[in-house]
C-alpha cells in the first residue's frame, strides 16, 4: 500500500537557520502531495502541495518540489522563524484511493530566538 | 461555523463503555473524512463519505467501530466496548466534491480517554 516517510524529529533551530525536513514516498499511479502543518493548539491547516511531478508548491515562504525520479517532496525553508514551531506532516493521495490522505509521522520543528 | 466543528473536544470514558464523537463539516462539503491520531503519529485513515453513504470503510480496525451520516452533513463516529487501545485524538475533515487534490479542511479533533 502506499505509505509516506518523513524524517523523525524534533528538529531544533535558530530563528532565521534554513530549514531542510525530507519526505519520500511510495505509492501506484500518480499521486498528489501535501505537507500540512499543525500549530500548538490547533488543527491541521494545508501548507502546500503539488499535483504532478516538478510541480513546486510554495506558501509562507515553504517550498516543496514534486521529485518523482527520487520519490521525494522534501520541504524548505530559507529563514525560519519562532513562530514556525509546529509538527509538519507530509502526505498524499493516489488516484486509486479516493481523496483519503496518507500521512508520514510528522516531524517535529522548534525554532529558538 | 466557518470551519469543521468537533464535540466534545476531550472525552475520558471506561474501559468496555459506548461513546459517539460528533463532527459538522464545512457548509456544502460533499465529502467528509474520519482519521485517527495516536500520540506521536500521523493521522490514520478511518472511513470516508461522500454524501449520505460511506464510499470507504477500509480503515475501521474492527467492528466495534461504525460511523454514520444520516443527511449528508453532520456525521458520527460510534465505538462500542471501548479498550484502552482506543485512546486517541480522533480527527475529522471535510472537503468539496471533486478531482482527488481537492484540499480537506481539518477539525481539532477529540482526545478519547479510555481508562
Amino acid at each position: 500500500g502506499d505509505s509516506v516517510t518523513q524524517m523523525e524529529g524534533p528538529v531544533t533551530l535558530s530563528e532565521e537557520a534554513f530549514l531542510t525536513i525530507n519526505c519520500t514516498y511510495t505509492a501506484t499511479g500518480y499521486p498528489s502531495l501535501f505537507w500540512y502543518v499543525q500549530y500548538p493548539g490547533e488543527g491541521l491547516q494545508l501548507l502546500l502541495k503539488a499535483t504532478k511531478a516538478d510541480d513546486k508548491g510554495s506558501n509562507k515562504g515553504f517550498e516543496a518540489t514534486y521529485r518523482k525520479e527520487t520519490t521525494s517532496f522534501h520541504l524548505e525553508k530559507g529563514s525560519v522563524q519562532v513562530s514556525d514551531s509546529a509538527v509538519y506532516f507530509c502526505a498524499l493521495t493516489s488516484p486509486n484511493a479516493g481523496n483519503m490522505l496518507t500521512f508520514g509521522g510528522g516531524t517535529r520543528l522548534m525554532v529558538k530566538p | 461555523g466557518a470551519g469543521v466543528s468537533q464535540t466534545p473536544s476531550n472525552k475520558v470514558t471506561e474501559k468496555g463503555k459506548y461513546v459517539e464523537l460528533r463532527c459538522d463539516p464545512i457548509s456544502g462539503h460533499t465529502a467528509l473524512y474520519w482519521y485517527r491520531q495516536s500520540l506521536g503519529q500521523g493521522p490514520e485513515f478511518l472511513i470516508y463519505f461522500q454524501g449520505t453513504g460511506a464510499a470507504d470503510d477500509s480503515g475501521l480496525p474492527n467492528d466495534r467501530f461504525f460511523a454514520v451520516r444520516p443527511e449528508g452533513s453532520v456525521s458520527t463516529l460510534k465505538i462500542q466496548r471501548t479498550e484502552r487501545g482506543d485512546s486517541a485524538v480522533y480527527l475529522c475533515a471535510s472537503s468539496l466534491a471533486g478531482p482527488p487534490n481537492t484540499e480537506a479542511f481539518f477539525g481539532q479533533g477529540t482526545r478519547l480517554t479510555v481508562v
